[in-house]
């Protein structure tokens, strides 16, 4: 059950996009169509932002919208607001174990 | 509307056992796939368990054979019990949802309990 593989920090200016990588495999990212991303504040639960790829939650702004390649997708954040700064982990149905569950390493947004 | 509320957390020394309930009020337990994720201080997250509406149970190799997952559905709960516990599951403990038509995303998560194995 081997973590998916994001970039330890991403950082950008108000108002710029940024895009944060989730790197997987064939047996979970590249695999299959079920993706989700969690954002996450200080003492904070998780939040669900994006799930199968590139849906969004009700209430979630379209602000975020999410994307895959082979076997890395990703998370961007347009038109970055000072609250956007958090914590962002990917997520994959996996069929490497069971059951199919697996996390990124996460990610630290900084919003300059 | 949807809530989940952890309880259960604690300080507790390496060897000893502790249980974690989630209360839920909104949906009924039974109906949905139920997980417990953890995060260690500082760390990310890391699935746990989860518990299928049918009752099949799965656990991650870090805590299988001393973790235990179930359900009271007379009380809309879910629970951990945790037994042999080691430093190294010290962390904050999440429950969390996925909905009824996937079980491949959390939806909802409760705000976490802290437990911390010390001596």
């Amino acid at each position: 059950q081997s973590a998916l593989t994001q970039p330890a920090s991403v950082s950008g200016s108000p108002g710029q996009s940024i895009t944060i990588s989730c790197t997987g495999t064939s047996s979970d990212v590249g695999g299959y169509n079920y993706v989700s991303w969690y954002q996450q504040h200080p003492g904070k639960a998780p939040k669900l932002m994006i799930y199968d790829v590139s849906n969004r939650p009700s209430g979630v702004s379209n602000r975020f919208s999410g994307s895959k390649s082979g076997n890395t997708a990703s998370l961007t954040i347009s038109g970055l607001q000072a609250e956007d700064e958090a914590d962002y982990y990917c997520s994959s149905y996996t069929s490497s174990s069971t059951p199919a569950y697996v996390f990124g390493t996460g990610t630290k947004v900084t919003v300059l | 509307e949807v809530q989940l509320v952890e309880t259960g957390g604690g300080l507790i020394q390496p060897g000893g056992s502790l249980r974690l309930s989630c209360a839920a009020s909104g949906f009924t337990v039974s109906s949905n796939y139920m997980s417990w994720v953890r995060q260690a201080p500082g760390k990310g997250l890391e699935w746990v368990s989860v518990i299928y509406s049918g009752g099949s149970t799965y656990y991650a190799d870090s805590v299988k054979g001393r973790f235990t997952i179930s359900r009271d559905n007379s009380k809309n709960t879910l629970y951990l019990q945790m037994n042999s516990l080691r430093a190294e599951d010290t962390a904050v403990y999440y429950c969390a949802r996925a909905p009824l038509w996937s079980k491949n995303y959390y939806d909802y998560w409760g705000q976490g309990t802290l437990v911390t194995v010390s001596s």
